[in-house]
């Protein structure tokens, strides 16, 4: 199984569109959870981190479930620049600098 | 910001021929590094851990004498494709954390990635 899963996608929404993301990990110990963004042919970086009360940044908002095991992402207010793959990451309990990568979801914001 | 290095960005080689991929923290001390591969159209995998001053940690799968890791120092990790094949073209990503990063620090610093084609 897969220590981190995530649906592809893609999802392709308006502009000003809502648009969530769900990701699932199955170590129940892990420890942190990040929101990644990575635009197409770059290196990932890093979106936001996922705390255990949610997290809010700007439209970005960010929510841990470790009663079932997944973090969420919910982009408000949809921009053309928000298109990008979103990765989930999370750090396995043995490792707290090592990252485990999901397989990114896909998010086209249309005209 | 801190930054992270990778050199060269591209490479294009003859299959059978070896492949040295440079990852460099410029402005902080590395005693880890992370190696990662990433297909087309897929996530990033991580490949192994690079802990300077000792062996590199391989993740299950990974051919630790196909893919060598050097971590001479404290801001240089090195990654070698031995007899690289045409299956192992893809994006190799490194990424380093500042010393004092723990429990999850969010400071992991990405290199900007590698293309490796093997022909």
């Amino acid at each position: 199984r897969k220590e981190v899963e995530q649906d592809p996608g893609p999802f392709n929404v308006p502009e000003g569109a809502t648009v969530a993301f769900n990701c699932t990990y199955s170590n129940s110990a892990s420890q942190s959870f990040f929101w990644y963004r990575q635009d197409c042919r770059k290196e990932p970086k890093l979106l936001m981190s996922v705390y255990s009360s949610g997290n809010e940044d700007g439209r970005f908002t960010a929510q841990l479930n470790r009663a079932s095991q997944y973090i969420s992402l919910l982009i408000r207010d949809s921009k053309l620049s928000d298109s990008a793959t979103y990765l989930c990451v999370v750090n396995p309990p043995d490792n707290f600098n090592k990252f485990y990568f999901g397989s990114g979801t896909k998010l086209n914001v249309k005209p | 910001g801190a930054v992270v290095s990778q050199h060269p960005s591209r490479v294009i080689c003859k299959s059978g021929t070896s492949v040295k991929i440079e990852c460099r923290s410029l402005d902080f001390q590395a005693t880890t590094m992370f190696w990662y591969r990433q297909f087309p159209k897929q996530s990033l995998m991580l490949m192994a851990t690079s802990n300077e001053g000792s062996k590199a940690t391989y993740e299950q799968g990974v051919e630790k004498d196909k893919f060598l890791i050097n971590h001479a120092s404290l801001t240089l990790s090195t990654l070698t494709v031995t007899s690289a094949h045409p299956e192992d073209s893809s994006f190799y990503i490194c990424s380093a954390c500042p010393p004092g990063g723990g429990a999850g620090d969010e400071t992991q610093y990405f290199g900007p990635g590698t293309r490796l084609l093997v022909l």
